[in-house]
């Protein structure tokens, strides 16, 4: 079945320094990858989304990239600040008739002040 | 324009009983997907639902049932409860209409079993 696996499961990086986060998915139907951040006791809520015919995508200091052929797409956040530790999930979505997404395991950031 | 509410947000259940809960979402939103959240299993998929019809199915046994209504609201029950069933359920509607697009999570129901 479908899959998506996210690295690493800890990240702890200094105020200020950049953070990268990787997932893979395992099927190549998928068209829509959505990055959602979740605060301690809050919902997950979307950050960034990038879709199957774009290869990058910036927004202010978070970016994303996606790699259809290897099936692998990232999260780069630069000079992170405390406000920026959380849970981040990538997820990806495939139509199947209907619209199935599928969360990696999560990644929780920690930035240093 | 009100957010996806879910109810009830906490409750606690004994092994073996049945446990319904509620999700209403964004106004115009036809599309509902479960997820439980476990720590360290991220977010797992259960179903999603559109205009009254189960479009998807994640892996989880049948015990894990759901439905639509007309109004778009949408109701998930778990039979026979286990003690691996405690969780974070959350609801997550989407406008989803010929093309993935994005959730807005309600803030959960945490159910415990005991």
């Amino acid at each position: 079945g479908e899959n998506v696996e996210q690295h690493p499961s800890t990240l702890s990086v200094q105020e200020g320094d950049s953070a990268v986060i990787k997932c893979t998915y395992s099927d190549s139907a998928s068209n829509y990858f959505p990055w959602y951040k979740q605060e301690l006791g809050k919902r997950p809520q979307l950050i960034i989304d990038i879709r199957s015919n774009v290869g990058e995508k910036k927004d202010q200091r978070i970016a994303v990239t996606l790699n259809k052929t290897a099936k692998h797409f990232s999260l780069h956040i630069t000079e992170t600040q405390p406000e920026d530790s959380a849970v981040y999930f990538c997820a990806a979505s495939v139509n199947t008739g209907g619209f199935k997404t599928i969360f990696g395991a999560g990644t929780r950031l920690f930035v240093k002040a | 324009k009100a957010g996806v509410t879910q109810t009830p947000r906490y409750l606690i259940k004994t092994r073996g009983q049945q446990v319904t809960l509620s999700c209403s979402p964004i106004s115009g939103h036809r599309s509902v997907s479960w997820y439980q959240q476990t720590p360290g299993q991220g977010l797992q998929f259960l179903f999603e639902y559109f205009s009254e019809t189960q479009r998807n199915k994640g892996n989880f046994p049948g015990r894990f049932s759901g439905r639509q209504f007309s109004n778009s609201r949408s109701e998930m029950n778990v039979s026979t409860l286990e003690l691996g069933d405690s969780a974070l359920y959350l609801c997550a509607s989407s406008f989803n209409q010929g093309a993935a697009g994005e959730l807005f999570f309600g803030e959960g129901s945490r159910l415990t079993v005991l």
